[in-house]
């Protein structure tokens, strides 16, 4: 089983609608997430961290957590074309001792139709 | 401006050479890391350092090295044992508190020919 893993896509939306892209983890002890934003053929750039049960909103971005079922997830309202991007989910996971470790999804790529 | 600096942007290997990969960061953060990136895949952790002086093999160290001289730079050399280093290399780095972001540099594209 993969320690952070995520649909691959395409998640195709019209523009306007709602982005929906989900994230599960293996560590019960993980404490905290964050979703990155990649552009093809640029680095990462964080969009949301969460940390506790709930719902965080920015913006137009939601981050939703549920630790007993050790799932994340991010929404995006309105989406527009210029959020087309690979989302990645990183999970900060115990790495024995009092050290972490931070492991990312593969990925999901979203396509936003205008 | 505060950032991480990853230097060249671009570049080209031959077979049998090593290369470095330079990375400086303004941000007083104590921890840094390298990562590399496939077409299509994830993030893969090379290595990665929380202070001076001292460093730890992540998931994918081999044919790889690193120092941490300084607090600000923490270079990847590529070395020949590395047999497919044609990758996206992304440098990172983040504070010393548990849980906190990590920053990503612009990143690098190490191409073998």
């Amino acid at each position: 089983q993969k320690e952070v893993e995520q649909n691959s896509g395409p998640l195709s939306v019209p523009e306007g609608a709602i982005a929906s892209l989900n994230c599960t983890y293996s560590d019960r002890g993980s404490q905290s997430f964050f979703w990155y934003r990649q552009y093809s053929g640029k680095s990462p750039e964080l969009i949301m961290s969460i940390y506790s049960n709930g719902d965080k909103e920015d913006g137009r971005f939601t981050a939703q957590l549920n630790k007993a079922s050790q799932y994340v997830s991010l929404l995006i309202r309105d989406s527009q074309p210029s959020d087309s991007a690979t989302y990645l989910c990183a999970v900060n996971m115990p790495y024995g001792g009092a050290t972490n470790k931070l492991i990312f999804g593969t990925g999901t790529l979203l396509a936003v139709q205008p | 401006d505060g950032g991480i600096t990853q230097s060249p942007k671009y570049l080209f290997r031959k077979e049998g050479q090593n290369v470095t990969l330079s990375c400086e960061q303004n941000l007083n953060h104590d921890a840094m890391y390298w990562y590399r990136q496939d077409p299509g895949q994830g993030l893969r952790l090379i290595y990665y350092s929380q202070i001076v002086n001292d460093f730890q093999k992540g998931d994918i160290a081999e044919g790889y090295s690193v120092s941490r001289e300084k607090k600000e730079s923490f270079p990847l050399t590529v070395t020949s044992a590395q047999k497919n280093p044609t990758a996206f290399y992304l440098c990172a780095s983040r504070t010393g508190a548990l849980g906190n972001t990590i920053y990503f540099g612009e990143g690098s594209w190490l191409t073998v020919v």
